[in-house]
């Protein structure tokens, strides 16, 4: 079975501060990809990063950067130099790649609500 | 690029009645499309994965005569919601994907379902 935990449901920070945002995720496969989506209070779900399971290495993408630990089955999310902006709804999602293409399940974590204050 | 319509955004309709949501990839074809659920502050609860001309597969606890899906095209699935009644109502986000599993899915910006 696989689980994503997110264990903080809502932060709220200053803006221009920066921000972690943790995610913990549980899978018997080898081989898995994770993602972090953004849901604004529109409702779309904008997809962020993609990671494979054999990447651990970080990475950046302007303000925002990831830090995938295998070790801790960790993939956190950190937001620097915050802006209103950033506000919204943050998924952390798992997927495990098996053999039987097409019915492969997405697996989100329950979402990190943030808020920037002004 | 990567872009997936939904459509209607909103629906309040009347118990009993049914309620058709239609998910499109604009530019590029979506080999597997999802459904899923959103309640209220919640996380989003996969309902259905469908490939384009196979029958779509439901997760547990997920009525098939229900919720009906159809994948006739690359570019388009549609959930049907029969016989809706208030505890249907919901946010419903559909996804799409091409290609390979390691490929994210590209989500809908949703439909708010109110039954009445």
């Amino acid at each position: 079975a696989q689980k994503v935990t997110q264990a903080q449901t809502e932060i709220s920070v200053v803006e221009k501060e920066d921000v972690t945002l943790d995610c913990v995720y549980e899978t018997r496969d080898t081989t898995y990809y994770l993602f972090w989506y953004k849901q604004p209070p529109s409702g779309e779900l904008v997809f962020l990063i993609r990671r494979n399971s054999f990447d651990e290495q970080n990475e950046i993408s302007g303000r925002y950067s990831w830090n995938f630990q295998k070790s801790t089955s960790s993939f956190n999310f950190t937001i620097t130099a915050s802006q209103v902006v950033d506000s919204a709804v943050y998924f952390c999602a798992l997927m495990a790649a098996r053999s039987n293409f097409g019915n492969e399940k997405l697996t989100f974590g329950t979402g990190t609500r943030l808020t920037i204050i002004p | 690029g990567a872009v997936v319509s939904q459509h209607p955004s909103w629906v309040i309709c009347k118990s009993g009645t049914s309620v058709k949501i239609e998910c499109r990839s604009l530019d590029f074809q979506a080999t597997t499309m999802f459904w899923y659920r959103q309640f209220p502050k919640q996380s989003l609860m996969l309902m259905a994965t469908s490939n384009e001309g196979s029958k779509a597969t439901y997760e547990q606890g997920v009525e098939k005569d229900k919720f009906l899906i159809n994948h006739a095209s690359l570019t388009l699935s549609t959930l049907t919601v029969t016989s809706a009644h208030p505890e249907d109502s919901s946010f419903y986000i559909c996804s799409a994907r091409t290609g390979n599993v390691d490929q994210p899915q590209h989500f809908g910006d949703g439909t708010r379902l109110s039954i009445l």
